[in-house]
């Protein structure tokens, strides 16, 4: 298994600011993912954080808005880039080979 | 385009009853993983499976696994509050593309 810890675990931030979330696992893992989750319901893949190359992203998502690293096997951060309200939502990094295993999520509110 | 059926969508029953989630696909999967999450929290992976026709249990939950590998089952006996939560299958597809279902909000009152 893995232990996964992100921060921050909640912000509240001005439209056109930009947060970087920080995501960090206890062990190396192969793959790291984000994700955005409405409250109640379930998660949509942002994007899959490549180590030593450009993250691949999916359909709706691009790298300007929310670019991607990974430095190495066991962290990764996501920038939300020039905020509006309509990202408001949980953001939820998830590690592992096989199985994921999901840090606590970052709520973020944009005002 | 969702990848995965779950379903039902929501269910509300009372404690002590049983209540089966299904989680379908046209896809086969390299392996399932079904996930419990509480409000507040990320989810917390309950069990993974990858054997077709594999079957687990874990306490009062029983986890099938489709002998073609493209369904799963989910299974609760004697549904408690405690179990209240949202439900979430996760197919892993050539062994690194994850799709999610759509989740299964479970409330049991008491």
């Amino acid at each position: 298994s893995a232990v996964i810890s992100q921060k921050p675990s909640r912000d509240i931030c001005q439209r056109g600011t930009s947060l970087t979330i920080q995501c960090q696992v206890d062990s190396q893992v192969t793959m790291m993912f984000w994700y955005r989750q409405q409250p109640g319901q379930s998660l949509t893949l942002i994007a899959t954080a490549n180590q030593g190359s450009e993250a691949t992203y999916e359909s709706g998502f691009v790298i300007d808005k929310f670019p991607i690293s990974r430095p190495n096997l066991t962290f990764s951060t996501l920038t939300v880039s020039n905020m509006s309200p309509e990202d408001s939502s949980i953001y939820l990094c998830s590690g592992g080979d096989e199985t994921q295993y999901f840090g606590p999520g970052t709520r973020l509110l944009v005002l | 385009t969702q990848l995965l059926e779950q379903s039902p969508q929501f269910l509300s029953i009372q404690e002590g009853e049983n209540l089966t989630v299904y989680c379908n696909s046209s896809s086969v999967f390299s392996s399932l993983q079904w996930y419990r999450q509480e409000p507040g929290e990320g989810p917390v992976l309950l069990v993974t499976v990858v054997t077709g026709g594999e079957v687990k249990k874990l306490k009062r939950l029983t986890f099938q696994f489709g002998d073609a590998r493209k369904d799963s089952s989910l299974h609760i006996t004697a549904a408690q509050p405690g179990d209240t939560g949202l439900y979430l299958c996760a197919g892993l597809y050539n062994n690194n593309d994850m799709r999610f279902g759509a989740g299964t909000r479970l409330t049991v009152k008491p």
